[in-house]
């Protein structure tokens, strides 16, 4: 069964501009998480959408918004990038429902903001 | 509200030694509990969970880790280090009928030759 697949591994944006991430889940996943992880902060959750519904929100501007598709599939924007936006972005995808399925982590999208 | 504590930011063990990573929780209910690791440029890998039963759970790589309901801790453990073990390590915990999972900070282990 394939794992959890994000689009792009790297990026490279300026100040101002905007972008999308992409995280295709586990075939069956309902449930997909994203994450930010930087050095200083460590992992910090930004959101969890199950059956396309956000369902669990992080504290993070509103610069920061997601959205899952009906097949899953889920995307990360991220408007008027600052410098400290910077970070590694985990996407992560379980069956959900309960609390007790472990969660399923891609490798992640390397943002870097020049 | 819930929360993870990973007191040590660094764990350094020699190969071949014992080696545990500690890990206490708060919650107001009942938790499941799970540990994950991270090597470098790659996303977190789950080794294991405490759903219910068995105190002691045993996972990936050899690792296992006890529930101690009294004193709310998760500690994960493994007989003999190598240093391939040498990673990030994450503690985490949801409550019951809840997806939202909420990660420790983070132990860096260093497994030394």
């Amino acid at each position: 069964k394939a794992g959890v697949t994000q689009t792009p591994r790297y990026l490279i944006k300026t100040r101002g501009q905007q972008v999308t991430l992409s995280c295709s889940p586990i075939s069956g996943h309902r449930s997909v998480s994203w994450y930010q992880q930087t050095p200083g902060q460590g992992l910090q959750f930004l959101f969890e959408y199950f059956s396309e519904t956000q369902r669990n929100k992080g504290n993070f501007p509103g610069r920061f918004s997601g959205r899952q598709f009906s097949n899953s599939r889920s995307e990360m924007n991220v408007s008027t990038l600052e410098l400290g936006d910077s970070a590694l972005y985990l996407c992560a995808s379980s069956l959900g429902g309960g609390g007790y399925q472990p969660q399923h982590f891609g490798d992640g999208t390397r943002l870097s903001i020049l | 509200a819930q929360s993870v504590a990973q007191p040590e930011d660094q764990v350094n063990v020699a190969e071949g030694n014992p080696l545990t990573v500690k890990c206490t929780y708060s919650v107001s209910g009942n938790p499941y509990l799970f540990w994950y690791v991270q090597y470098p440029n790659r996303g977190l890998q789950f080794l294991l969970k405490y759903i219910t039963g068995d105190n002691l759970v045993k996972g990936s790589y050899g690792f296992e880790a006890e529930f101690n309901k009294s004193q709310t801790s998760f500690h994960l453990k493994k007989p003999s280090a190598l240093v391939s073990d040498s990673a990030l390590y994450f503690c985490a915990v949801t409550l019951r009928g809840d997806d939202k999972i909420i990660f420790g900070k983070g132990t860096r282990l260093h497994i030394l030759p």
